[in-house]
């Protein structure tokens, strides 16, 4: 089975900090993909790679960085937090190019003060 | 730019029941793909059953079955004998097929529909 492990279930920050939210999946997948979850719209695409130290930005990119360094893991990066950065972080990962689905992680629940 | 529409917030069936989630979608694309995910309270998202836009047959798997209406751009969920572990926030996605360009599987998703069932 396809594992995509995300490195906390919950976080709480505070305005200003820095903050890495880690993904690795266990399957190879060139895809990866981080989405943040708010009531009533959706799931958003924050950033996306799709190999190596590749990276595209999403729908929502202000605010967030990312780093892949290696294939199985996929950073996200909040430079500084905000409290409107609050919400639930979903990582995915999939096999290229197509049509193959998105693994997803269980998700981060990030509380910013 | 893709949009999907899921235009029930809340849903609820009584176990055994029947129930059918609405999706629109609007794009301006003749071939993709759409997607039912669920998302139980565990939080781990796992996709319940996909349709090829180029396929008029509408997909099933056992208890889900779809209603794939491309000219009106509607992909709708229908669950069969509701069980309570189908409780459940369910997103309807889209994916471009984009032969060889840069979509690299982007999903684009819906706002979600909270489903409840009633023992």
């Amino acid at each position: 089975d396809v594992k995509v492990t995300q490195s906390s279930r919950y976080l709480v920050k505070r305005t200003g900090e820095k903050v890495f939210l880690e993904c690795v999946q266990d399957m190879d997948h060139e895809n990866m993909f981080w989405y943040r979850q708010d009531p009533g719209l959706g799931l958003r695409l924050i950033y996306f790679s799709y190999d190596v130290k590749m990276k595209e930005k999403g729908d929502i990119p202000e605010g967030y960085s990312v780093s892949r360094e290696k294939k199985e893991r996929f950073s996200l990066i909040l430079e500084s937090a905000s409290t409107n950065q609050t919400s639930m972080y979903l990582c995915a990962s999939s096999l290229s190019p197509w049509p193959y689905e998105q693994y997803f992680g269980p998700g981060t629940r990030l509380t910013v003060t | 730019a893709q949009t999907v529409t899921q235009s029930q917030p809340e849903m609820s069936v009584q176990e055994a029941e029947t129930v059918t989630l609405s999706c629109t979608y609007d794009t301006s694309e003749s071939d993709y793909y759409l997607f039912w995910y669920k998302q139980p309270p565990s939080r781990q998202m796992i996709l319940v059953i996909r349709q090829e836009a180029y396929k008029q047959q509408n997909a099933t798997e056992n208890r889900f079955s779809v209603n794939f209406q491309k000219a009106a751009k509607s992909f709708s969920l229908k669950i069969s004998d509701s069980q309570l572990g189908d409780a459940a926030m369910y997103f309807c996605a889209y994916r471009s097929a984009d032969a060889g360009g840069t979509s690299y599987g982007k999903l684009t998703f819906g706002q979600g529909t909270i489903l409840t069932v009633h023992p």
